[in-house]
């Protein structure tokens, strides 16, 4: 019973570094969600794709690229790191919508210093 | 837009009863989810509400009104435990397939 493992768990790199962030499920989710937590922000959604394939922006997507070539994997990359992506990342994900009362679930976070 | 409020911060004693409120402005609406997060950890969900009334859940109960725009979530019996950010997130949406806008959360810390 994994559920949704977010890798690694913490990463320091340097400013204009690439990072790239795994995320992996094992409930066969069509949904799957990218968010940053941020003290005074709460949490932001960066990028959520509805199926392998699809992706969409979400509020704050910039400096951030997605994939979703397997319906289980989401990987969020960071092409060229900056100090302000410090931040705790959320991998998410949530059986089809429809009805509207699917919850997300939650994987235990990446926490990332951009040096 | 979206805008989504919540308390900042909220105190109360071990054994009493907490209410946490949200309200929200979206435009449109399909449900209203409250999440609890304790510190360093990950959010858990704890409620949907998507018609009006109360939802309870054993110690926790949350309330909405959609014409108000507003939701509670209410704590009874707090235990030490029960200290966490709650998060309040709306579904922006007249359809299902939107995700969640969180509001910033609210902090309770649950004293002796």
């Amino acid at each position: 019973d994994a559920g949704i493992t977010q890798s690694p768990r913490y990463k320091i790199t340097e400013t204009g570094r690439q990072v790239t962030l795994m995320c992996h499920q094992t409930w066969s989710h069509s949904y799957m969600f990218w968010y940053r937590q941020d003290l005074g922000h709460g949490l932001r959604l960066i990028y959520y794709s509805a199926a392998a394939d699809i992706t969409d922006k979400g509020e704050v997507p910039d400096g951030y690229v997605v994939s979703r070539s397997k319906t289980e994997n989401f990987p969020l990359t960071l092409e060229s790191a900056t100090r302000s992506q410090t931040s705790v990342y959320f991998c998410a994900s949530s059986d089809t919508l429809t009805g509207g009362n699917q919850p997300q679930h939650f994987g235990d976070g990446t926490r990332l210093s951009i040096l | 837009g979206q805008n989504i409020d919540q308390p900042t911060e909220m105190t109360a004693t071990e054994g009493a009863i907490v209410q946490i409120n949200c309200t929200y402005q979206t435009s449109g609406f399909n449900g209203l989810f409250w999440y609890q997060q304790h510190a360093g950890e990950a959010p858990t969900f704890l409620s949907y509400n998507v018609l009006d009334g109360l939802e309870e859940k054993g110690r926790f109960s949350s309330f909405l009104s959609r014409s108000k725009g507003y939701s509670y979530l209410l704590l009874k019996e707090l235990q030490m435990k029960d200290s966490a950010s709650y998060l309040c997130a709306v579904r922006d949406s007249n359809s299902g397939n939107t995700p969640l806008v969180f509001g910033k959360g609210t902090r309770l810390s649950v004293i002796a």
